[in-house]
């Protein structure tokens, strides 16, 4: 079946630029998140959906980062007025829901900024 | 707040000798622990994961992992090495009331043939 898909799988812009990243996750999952990779590190957590409610965002590292899953499926990721200290990969990950329920990733969309 | 230790950056190991990823963990209660592996510009895909049903977890590809609450430990081992094992190790927690992952800061893992 088909997996959590990212859009787009490469992206740059310049500093100051506006960008959207999309995720796709498995149908009916329940549970989304967002994930931050920089180069050669782990990934940290930025944000969690269940179904359309954002219940953490704690992770969100300013307020020009803002995450929306509108109808509880698709998910975006914006970051506005982009910093050169933005460029990583940005991780999707679902999962049906409950704490012991493994998340299922997509490759991800690399962002650098210039 | 929870957290793990992954140590060793790099691990190189000969084909079809053991492979141990070291991951230690730091948590005031009983942890969920997972071990994902990740390829070059790829997504992280689960091997396998511990939520206290059995001590010793088997994965997929050979993994397995052991859970030891006496070392607030979860190393992953495989017993014979493969060339298509090479890629990077991530150990994650998560507690009970908080479904997202806290990661380790990975183990980049080269076979050498």
């Amino acid at each position: 079946g088909a997996g959590v898909s990212q859009s787009p799988r490469y992206k740059v812009a310049k500093r100051g630029q506006d960008v959207a990243l999309r995720c796709d996750p498995i149908s009916g999952h329940v549970s989304l998140f967002w994930y931050q990779q920089a180069l050669g590190q782990g990934p940290e957590f930025l944000t969690y959906f269940q179904n359309e409610a954002q219940l953490d965002k704690s992770g969100l590292p300013s307020d020009r980062f803002f995450a929306e899953r509108p109808e509880g499926s698709v998910s975006t990721l914006k970051i506005q007025r982009t910093q050169q200290e933005d460029s990583a990969v940005y991780l999707c990950a679902s999962s049906p829901g409950g704490f012991f329920q493994p998340q299922h990733f997509g490759d991800g969309t690399r962002l650098s900024i210039l | 707040a929870q957290s793990v230790t992954q140590l060793g950056s790099h691990v190189s190991v000969s084909e079809g000798a053991l492979v141990l990823l070291r991951c230690n963990y730091s948590s005031s209660v009983p942890p969920y622990l997972f071990w994902y592996v990740q390829y070059p510009n790829q997504g992280l895909q689960l091997l396998l994961k511990y939520t206290s049903a059995a001590t010793l977890v088997k994965g997929i590809n050979g993994f397995e992992a052991e859970f030891k609450k006496s070392e607030t430990s979860f190393h992953l081992t495989k017993p014979s090495a493969h060339m298509s094992d090479a890629a990077e190790y991530f150990c994650a927690v998560s507690q009970d009331g908080n479904e997202k992952l806290t990661f380790g800061t990975g183990t980049r893992l080269t076979i050498i043939p």
